[in-house]
């Protein structure tokens, strides 16, 4: 069975410091993982996802994510925080034969100050 | 440009009624899903479908039921709401790879409060 875990349901972050937001998963078999982004009111946009490809991976908005398979991590990070990446982030965990189902974390609230 | 949309935004009913949540995808999909979501708990699957007329139970789906009778549309019913059925619920859809697991794409979300 597949569970992902993400450290810290809150996080502030001055603009233009490092974005770290922490991703740890469990699966049987080789996974698919992917980051999701949340703005207020609105529904989830993907980031970016691993599929076994790279294990660095580039997303939208600056953020990459590397894959480690030895610490079953893949966390997410962004050089310099802009105010617009206030939001909330879930990291998803899928794997084949699965129909497409993905495990979600239970999300990381991030602060942008100024 | 894809689109999944849901009826509602905002939903307000009454605890017993029963509850039509819709949800519209028009990128061909055959997996469809619905999620509730709640604050520290992230996103729970309720129920989802890999066909039409074909559903499966998800994490929670107990108050719950789905009807897919068209490949682009999948609903969730609450047959009788309750107070903590009061969530955001979402919907996604994805498509079928041979191999491999595809991203997917989420709709606006529906608000319900159940008084």
């Amino acid at each position: 069975a597949q569970s992902v875990t993400q450290l810290g349901s809150h996080v502030s972050v001055s603009e233009g410091a490092l974005v770290l937001l922490r991703c740890n998963y469990s699966s049987s078999v080789p996974p698919y993982l992917f980051w999701y982004v949340q703005y207020p009111n609105q529904g989830l946009q993907l980031l970016l996802k691993y599929t076994s490809a790279a294990t660095l991976v580039k997303g939208i908005n600056g953020f990459e994510a590397e894959f480690k398979k030895s610490e079953t991590s893949f966390h997410l990070t962004k050089p310099s925080a802009h105010m617009s990446d206030a939001a909330e982030y879930f990291c998803a965990v899928s794997e084949t034969d699965s129909w497409g189902k993905f495990q979600f974390g239970a999300g990381t609230q991030v602060v942008v100050t100024p | 440009d894809v689109k999944v949309t849901q009826s509602s935004r905002y939903l307000v009913k009454r605890t017993g009624e029963k509850v039509f949540l819709e949800c519209v995808q028009d990128m061909d999909h055959e997996n469809m899903f619905w999620y509730r979501q709640d604050p520290g708990l992230g996103l729970r699957l309720i129920y989802f479908s890999y066909d039409v007329k074909m559903k499966e139970k998800g994490d929670i789906p107990e108050g719950y039921s789905v009807s897919r009778e068209k490949k682009e549309r999948f609903s969730l019913i609450l047959e009788s709401a309750s107070t903590n059925q009061t969530s955001m619920y979402l919907c996604a859809s994805s498509s079928l790879l041979g191999s491999g697991v595809d991203e997917q794409y989420f709709g606006p979300g529906t608000r319900l409060t159940v008084t």
